[in-house]
């Protein structure tokens, strides 16, 4: 069966600190995989996603960026952090052409920048 | 560009009744497809429900329904017979079926809070 991991589930980074999440998929191959984030008490704003390695598509510009060194790895990454990337990230994960219930959360990690 | 709205923040229920969340759309494109999400406190997201644009009948799943309303771009989640379990944050999302753009777009969510 298909599990999808991501990690850490809670972070505490000061401002102007480096950045690196992790999520990694297992049980599938070639997948589509998202990064969202949510603000507290909002919906979840697409931030990348991915349909194959290297191939990542930026949805807002800020001052994150992802990479995909692997099928089945996504990686969320800042050089800096600002206060205004605290929230909750989600990573995610689909079949291509899915059809019902084809995307699968990771459990998400809350980031609070101080 | 597509676009959800769910017009209502927050709902308080009593528990066993009926709930509606509502959820409506916009797309100009004929091909898309209609998800509902529940978000416990604990943040996980649970894939509820979902609906075709093509599909003729309401998407159904033991206590979850979708009335679809396609003309009036409509989405809406009908929870029977609640109970305190449903205490959630309810996402209504859409995908459209474009190959290697399949992403979700989410409205802002509403927040059910069961009574007991």
């Amino acid at each position: 069966s298909q599990t999808i991991h991501q990690w850490p589930a809670t972070l505490v980074q000061p401002v102007g600190s480096p950045l690196s999440l992790e999520c990694t998929v297992e049980g599938t191959s070639n997948p589509n995989l998202y990064w969202y984030r949510q603000a507290a008490g909002r919906g979840l704003q697409l931030l990348f996603y991915s349909i194959g390695i290297d191939q990542i598509s930026s949805e807002v510009p800020q001052n994150l960026s992802a990479s995909r060194p692997q099928d089945r790895q996504f990686i969320l990454s800042s050089k800096k952090l600002l206060l205004s990337d605290s929230g909750f990230y989600l990573c995610a994960w689909s079949v291509k052409r899915q059809g019902a219930g084809g995307y699968t959360f990771g459990s998400g990690t809350r980031l609070t920048v101080v | 560009a597509q676009k959800i709205t769910q017009t209502q923040p927050g709902m308080f229920v009593q528990e066993k009744e009926a709930v509606t969340l509502d959820c409506t759309y916009d797309t100009s494109d004929q091909s898309y497809g209609l998800f509902w999400y529940k978000q416990p406190s604990s943040g996980e997201m649970i894939f509820l429900i979902y609906q075709g644009s093509y599909d003729e009948q309401n998407a159904t799943e033991g206590r979850y329904s979708l009335n679809f309303q396609k003309a009036r771009k409509s989405a809406n989640l009908v929870i029977s017979a609640s109970q305190l379990g449903d205490s959630a944050m309810y996402f209504c999302a859409m995908r459209l079926p474009y190959f290697g753009n399949e992403k979700l777009t989410f409205g802002t969510g509403t927040r059910l809070t069961i009574i007991p």
